[in-house]
């Protein structure tokens, strides 16, 4: 069954880069059946889908966020990971990461989510 | 961007009655290879999402037989058709046919 872990720091300042990491666990990172993805949510609010990498590196960003956004693949460390650039405070939110079967065309396993305040 | 607009966005129900949640999109989900990428999350209170329900009608491992997906083109709908208390949560519609991928805003469940 696989497991997904984000970490990362949860408090960044504002005009700094927010990095966080997934870790995979109980699967490889490298399976051809998934993309991984990261997606956000606002304290009380909805989701946001935030961008989606497979694991031959390719990547795909919501268009909103593009300018800002970098998601990587360590397949070493089974791990993908979410750069968030130039941050203010309408990024705090809850980051989850997920993956996206490709059979059925779903997230179906998501992270427990990590909160991230931007603030100075 | 396709515009995933859920109704109602809060739904008090009695325990054992049916809920009905309604999502339409601003185009068309099919895709070009044939499929309709909507599916159907669960985000119980202080809990990530959780599928429930993928590809319009297609229940997800474990989910119980009481959720059901149906429709087409724009117009989707889930249905509970016995809610229980564990049921109690925000659900959201979710596309994945286009780029960028977009959400419902949400359709809380709760308990009269």
């Amino acid at each position: 069954q696989v497991q997904l872990q984000e970490s990362g720091p949860g408090l960044v300042k504002p005009s700094q880069t927010l990095s966080l990491t997934c870790t995979v666990s109980g699967g490889s990172i490298s399976s051809g059946s998934y993309y991984w993805s990261w997606i956000r949510q606002p304290a009380g609010k909805g989701l946001e889908w935030i961008g989606r990498i497979y694991t031959s590196g390719s990547t795909n960003y919501n268009p909103s966020l593009k300018s800002r956004v970098t998601i990587s693949v360590d397949t070493s460390k089974n791990q993908f990971s979410l750069k968030l650039s130039s941050v203010t405070a309408a990024d705090t939110a809850v980051y989850y990461c997920a993956s996206w079967f490709r059979r059925d065309g779903a997230f179906d396993i998501w992270g427990q989510g990590t909160m991230v305040t931007v603030s100075s | 961007d396709i515009v995933m607009t859920q109704t109602p966005l809060s739904s008090p129900v009695t325990l054992g009655q049916p809920a009905s949640i309604s999502c339409r999109s601003s185009q068309s989900l099919v895709h070009s290879d044939g499929n309709t990428y909507l599916s159907w999350l669960q985000q119980r209170p202080g809990q990530p999402p959780r599928l429930l329900i993928y590809k319009i009608s297609n229940r997800f491992s474990g989910v119980p037989d009481r959720f059901s997906g149906s429709g087409a083109g724009t117009d989707f709908t889930l249905k509970i058709s016995r809610v229980e208390a564990e049921d109690v949560g925000v659900y959201y519609c979710m596309q994945a046919t286009q780029f960028p991928w977009t959400f419902g805003q949400g359709t809380k469940v709760e308990i009269k």
